[in-house]
């Protein structure tokens, strides 16, 4: 079965960082490119960062560059998304979802809140 | 950055009713648009990439349309399962982006 699974999640200080991880599996992973999409409370889809499958080729959302950094680990199977200096605007679930074009699979996603 | 408007922003329709959203792109897209269908507490699942292509395993109820900055999502004979949100999100540059969202509510 294709699937991913976010994991990471959870309550940090505005300032703080916090570290996601994206487990992939059932297709070779090395062949696909994979992404970040995060969802506000109550709100609509935000597309985040973008990596090829070689990681070679990352993009960020402006909101989030210079803060957030996306990495693949190919031998693991497995995706990170190191997140630095959040505000309370990076509250949200995270999905991590598969492809360079349409996304065809998502993982169940992981809720980061970013409150003292 | 490309804008993409989603209307209505909510859909009232019944049980077996065809219903239709419309996107529409800031600039033109050529065809690289997607519509994404998600229930309360669970991820997006694709439903229509490339305006009009059907992903694997969804229903033929569900069919797109349109190509340049205007798009179409309809449904023909709704079902239960049907009553969530849609997105559609262009796929033509980045950043990558998505309609606000249409609800769409059982009357």
């Amino acid at each position: 079965e294709v699937q991913l699974v976010e994991s990471g999640g959870g309550l940090v200080q505005p300032g703080g960082s916090l570290r996601l991880s994206c487990a992939a599996s059932g297709f070779i992973f090395s062949t696909y490119s994979l992404n970040w999409v995060r969802q506000a409370p109550g709100k609509g889809l935000e597309w985040v960062s973008y990596i090829s499958g070689s990681g070679s080729t990352i993009y960020y959302a402006d909101s989030v560059k210079g803060r957030f950094t996306f990495s693949r680990d190919n031998a693991k199977n497995s995706l990170y998304l190191q997140m630095d200096s959040l505000r309370a605007e990076d509250t949200a679930i995270y999905y991590c979802a598969r492809g360079y074009s349409a996304y065809d699979v998502w993982g169940q996603g992981t809720l980061v809140t970013v409150s003292s | 950055d490309i804008q993409m408007t989603q209307s209505p922003s909510t859909l009232s329709a019944f049980v077996g009713d065809r219903v239709t959203i419309t996107c529409r792109a800031s600039q033109t897209i050529s065809t690289w648009l997607a519509w994404y269908q998600q229930k309360p507490g669970k991820a997006p699942e694709l439903l229509i990439y490339k305006a009009s292509s059907l992903q694997i395993g969804v229903p033929s109820r569900f069919s797109g349309s349109g190509s340049g900055t205007e798009f179409t999502l309809t449904i023909i004979s709704l079902q239960p399962d049907d009553f969530a949100t849609y997105y559609c999100q262009q796929y033509n540059s980045y950043p990558r982006t998505f309609g606000q969202g249409t609800k769409l509510e059982i009357k």
